[in-house]
């Protein structure tokens, strides 16, 4: 089964702080995505990759970044983290690069920006 | 860009009953449409899917209706148990948009 990890499962960090949320996945998918999960919303695509060395906007980027310096690793980066951002945090991976198969989630990270 | 609606956004049902919820949406590009459950502080799992050229999917208790035509989407649970009590996701292909989900409680 496709196994995706997440670190830290859980952060309080103070506004104007940095903060990087940390996603590793052992079965070699090409795909790989942020999501934050508020109440209400559902799923927002913050943002995604299509393999190593590249990162792409999702629908909500304005205060992230992205790097996924490896095949099993993509990260996402508060610069400086806002209120605004307290959310429970997704990666997924996936295989299919025209977005054609389901999508291994992690168990998401819970983050706090005070 | 996308867009994917999702009704009801929950359901209390007690256990046995057949539950219906409903997804729409709005890119014809979309041609994979699968479905997440997510147990309460859990990861969202897979639990089924449907391609566009198709127009029913059945795995055990979940049936997958698909009408290209209206872009609309129904899964259908029967015989619910508390262990479905969880927010059920639709997600369409493009670019892997989600509904907002619905929010199912099944009371024993």
């Amino acid at each position: 089964e496709a196994a995706v990890t997440q670190s830290p499962r859980n952060k309080v960090a103070v506004t104007g702080g940095k903060v990087t949320l940390s996603c590793n996945q052992t079965n070699n998918h090409n795909n790989m995505y942020w999501y934050r999960q508020d109440t209400g919303h559902g799923l927002r695509l913050i943002h995604y990759s299509y393999g190593a060395g590249s990162t792409e906007k999702g629908d909500i980027p304005d205060g992230y970044k992205a790097s996924r310096p490896s095949q099993e690793n993509f990260s996402l980066i508060l610069e400086l983290a806002t209120p605004s951002q307290t959310s429970v945090y997704f990666c997924a991976s996936g295989e299919r690069r025209a977005n054609t198969g389901q999508l291994y989630f992690g168990e998401g990270s819970k983050l706090t920006v005070l | 860009g996308e867009q994917v609606e999702q009704l009801p956004s929950s359901l209390i049902v007690q256990e046995g009953a057949s539950v219906l919820i409903n997804c729409s949406y709005t890119d014809s590009a979309s041609v994979y449409f699968p479905w997440y459950k997510q147990e309460p502080g859990k990861r969202l799992q897979f639990i089924i899917d449907i391609r566009s050229n198709m127009e029913r999917k059945q795995t055990q208790r979940l049936t997958l209706l698909f009408d290209k035509k209206t872009k609309h989407l129904s899964l259908h649970i029967t015989a619910t148990q508390p262990g479905d009590s969880a927010i059920y996701f639709c997600s369409a292909s493009s670019r892997i948009f989600f509904g907002d989900g619905t929010q199912l409680v099944v009371k024993p």
